[in-house]
């Protein structure tokens, strides 16, 4: 089985400057995907960077950019110039195929972050 | 375009009641996943449904849950005989297909669960 851990259950961050939440997983698959959601007080789960686990190269998405280090199965997420919008809890969630056919979503149990004015 | 809508946005209901929780997926979106999402946790797997094939039902957690999904459309989760530890937010999504699943699954809003 897979499990996601995220180590931190609250962090904060003053606006503009750059916080890096953790994760790491535990699987046996060789092939997978990585992915880091944002949750605001709306409940709505937004997609905020994805990583192909055969990928070496790190994905980056405008401020936000992830440190894949697969063979230590961390996968941080770097939040750079921080925003007041960025509030929310994040998880971070592993994805890989199970054996009833279906592509299914991992999480870890989320980081709430709070950027503060 | 519209996206994944769910209802009720809340419920409450009475500990041995039965509820049904409602997601319209994105239009033209085969794949449909359901998720629970307890105080304090990350998602839960529940249930998937692609297209006409037999849905993945491997984390429903008893045969109190039950899901539909009629015309490859909307889905419904039922819950049977709600007891208190099913208060929870339970969380749709949908993808357009089983391959690109992998990489874009759209959240509804969510319905927050209360049982009493």
């Amino acid at each position: 089985a897979q499990t996601v851990t995220q180590s931190q259950p609250e962090m904060s961050v003053q606006e503009a400057e750059t916080v890096t939440l953790s994760c790491t997983y535990d699987t046996s698959e060789s092939n997978y995907y990585l992915f880091w959601y944002k949750q605001p007080p709306s409940r709505q789960m937004i997609l905020v960077i994805r990583q192909e686990a055969y990928k070496q190269q790190n994905a980056t998405e405008n401020r936000f950019s992830v440190n894949f280090q697969k063979a230590a199965k961390s996968f941080s997420l770097k939040i750079s110039d921080s925003q007041l919008g960025d509030t929310a809890m994040y998880f971070c969630a592993f994805m890989t195929h199970s054996g009833a056919g279906s592509y299914q979503l991992t999480f870890g149990k989320g980081t709430k972050l709070s950027v503060i004015p | 375009g519209a996206g994944v809508s769910q209802s009720p946005s809340n419920k409450v209901t009475e500990k041995g009641k039965d509820v049904e929780l409602r997601c319209d997926p994105i239009s033209g979106h085969t794949a449909l996943y359901w998720y629970r999402q307890s105080l304090g946790q990350g998602l839960e797997f529940l249930i998937y449904f692609q297209g006409n094939s037999a849905p993945d039902k491997s984390g429903l957690p008893s045969d109190r849950f039950s899901a539909e999904r009629t015309g490859g459309s909307v889905s419904t989760l039922t819950i049977q005989r709600t007891q208190q530890e099913d208060s929870a937010v339970y969380l749709c999504a949908s993808s357009p297909s089983r391959d690109r699943g992998v990489l874009e699954q759209y959240f509804g809003p969510g319905t927050r669960l209360t049982v009493t």
